[in-house]
């Protein structure tokens, strides 16, 4: 069976400030990681995907990730925060086998302040 | 604007009663996913359908069900409704049978009184 834990369901910066949104991950095998977005009534949408090439992922919006499989963490970041960054943030895991559903940690709700 | 389409935006019914949340795909898109997101379950995968068949199945009830028709859209039915359903209810599609990258519609809000 897959997780995703989710530290901190919410996250406070200022505008400028880095953002560190944290994700740890259990999976029995190989994991396909991503990171998605939620703005206020709107569906999810992907941010960005580790799926067994780079381990440093770029993504949207300046948004970037990194696997440490030594640490199971996908953790996301960007340099500088933007007050249209603020939305919850949601990191989930798959197999790279068999049916791959999507397993969604709690989320982040990610608040930035001017 | 992901290209997902869920109808009705919100829904308001009593406990006991039945409902039906409809979905289009993208255009192209194959799979059908359903979740389910509320305050304390968080986004609980319901089901998948790929090309009208049924692909994978999560923590779906018993009194809900699903289909995905040959022009691909998709239909989750919930009947026999409880307080605890009050949920938002997503769709999402992909192109292929595998979730690599899902586009999410903006969901179904249902409120059960």
């Amino acid at each position: 069976a897959q997780s995703v834990t989710q530290l901190g369901s919410h996250v406070s910066v200022s505008e400028g400030a880095l953002v560190l949104l944290r994700c740890n991950y259990s999976s029995s095998v190989p994991p396909y990681l991503f990171w998605y977005v939620q703005y206020p009534n709107q569906g999810l949408q992907l941010l960005l995907k580790y799926t067994s090439a780079a381990t440093l992922v770029k993504g949207i919006n300046g948004f970037e990730a990194e696997f440490k499989k030594s640490e199971t963490s996908f953790h996301l970041t960007k340099p500088s925060a933007h007050m249209s960054d603020a939305a919850e943030y949601f990191c989930a895991v798959s197999s790279n086998t068999g049916f791959q559903i999507l397993v969604f940690g709690t989320g982040t709700r990610l608040l930035v302040s001017p | 604007d992901s290209g997902v389409t869920q109808t009705p935006k919100h829904l308001i019914t009593a406990t006991g009663q039945r409902v039906t949340l409809r979905c289009s795909p993208r255009s192209g898109d194959l799979s059908v996913y359903w979740y389910q997101q509320s305050l304390d379950q968080g986004l609980q995968f319901l089901i998948q359908y790929y090309n009208g068949e049924e692909r994978a199945k999560g923590n779906i009830l018993e009194r809900f069900s699903a289909q995905q028709f040959p022009d691909l859209h998709s239909e989750l039915n919930l009947s026999s409704l409880e307080l605890g359903d009050s949920a938002l209810y997503f769709c999402a599609s992909s192109p292929t049978s595998t979730n690599e990258k899902l586009f999410f519609g903006s969901g179904t809000q249902l409120s059960v009184l």
